[in-house]
């Protein structure tokens, strides 16, 4: 296990355009967050997971964002109908649920372009 | 809603000088600060939390729930600590909300 994965690392996509992206957690993690990062700024929640259960989602996430976790493992972050105000750093994170704890494992991101 | 202010975009200091790099944050709940570094070409990654109270190369961090302030500190800084600092901030439920992030240059 190398730590949590993402694919693809890079995205270019027309306007209108549906995408989707995949995260792998690592292995024994059951807690799975999304985080979307544009140039200057930090990392921005999007929704996370424990197990397959989607706990909570951003009020800033449009509808056209959808988050899946079907197994409890790997996750993918679809958007429907891209614009180009989507486009950005997509970041997932795993962790366990550990009371005292709370460390958010980084993947290396994908980052989106929409034209 | 929670929020984490980083005041500063660029931090630059001479190696060796002391350096901090500014967090508030604001919460009405009990929060977990922490400290999260990425450096150039790498993934983020964390650096140290509050509730740990540890050092981790040479950079520490003291939650002061007064002034609402988690500021990160270093007393001799490297070259090597050249890199973008987040201060995060995690709730009870499990998400975090991170400041923008402060880019640190340590000169030769």
């Amino acid at each position: 296990d190398t730590g949590v994965s993402q694919d693809p690392r890079h995205k270019i996509t027309k306007r209108g355009q549906n995408v989707t992206f995949r995260c792998d957690p690592i292995s024994e993690h059951n807690r799975l967050y999304w985080y979307r990062q544009t140039l200057g700024q930090g990392p921005e929640f999007l929704t996370y997971f424990q197990n397959e259960a989607q706990l909570e989602k951003s009020r800033l996430l449009s509808d056209r964002f959808s988050a899946e976790r079907p197994k409890g493992s790997f996750s993918t972050l679809e958007i429907q109908r891209t614009e180009q105000g989507d486009s950005a750093m997509y970041l997932c994170a795993s962790s366990l649920v550990v009371a005292t704890l709370g460390e958010q494992f980084f993947g290396p991101g994908t980052r989106l372009t929409v034209l | 809603a929670q929020r984490v202010t980083q005041p500063e975009k660029l931090l630059s200091v001479f190696k060796g000088a002391p350096v901090e790099l500014k967090c508030n944050y604001s919460y009405s709940g009990s929060p977990e600060l922490f400290w999260y570094v990425q450096y150039s070409r790498q993934r983020l990654q964390l650096l140290l939390r509050h509730i740990s109270r540890e050092s981790i190369k040479g950079f520490t961090a003291d939650l002061n729930k007064g002034e609402t302030s988690f500021h990160l500190k270093k007393p001799f800084a490297q070259e090597e600590d050249s890199a973008m600092y987040y201060c995060a901030l995690r709730t009870n439920a499990g998400k975090s909300t991170f400041g923008d992030g402060t880019t640190l240059t340590v000169k030769p």
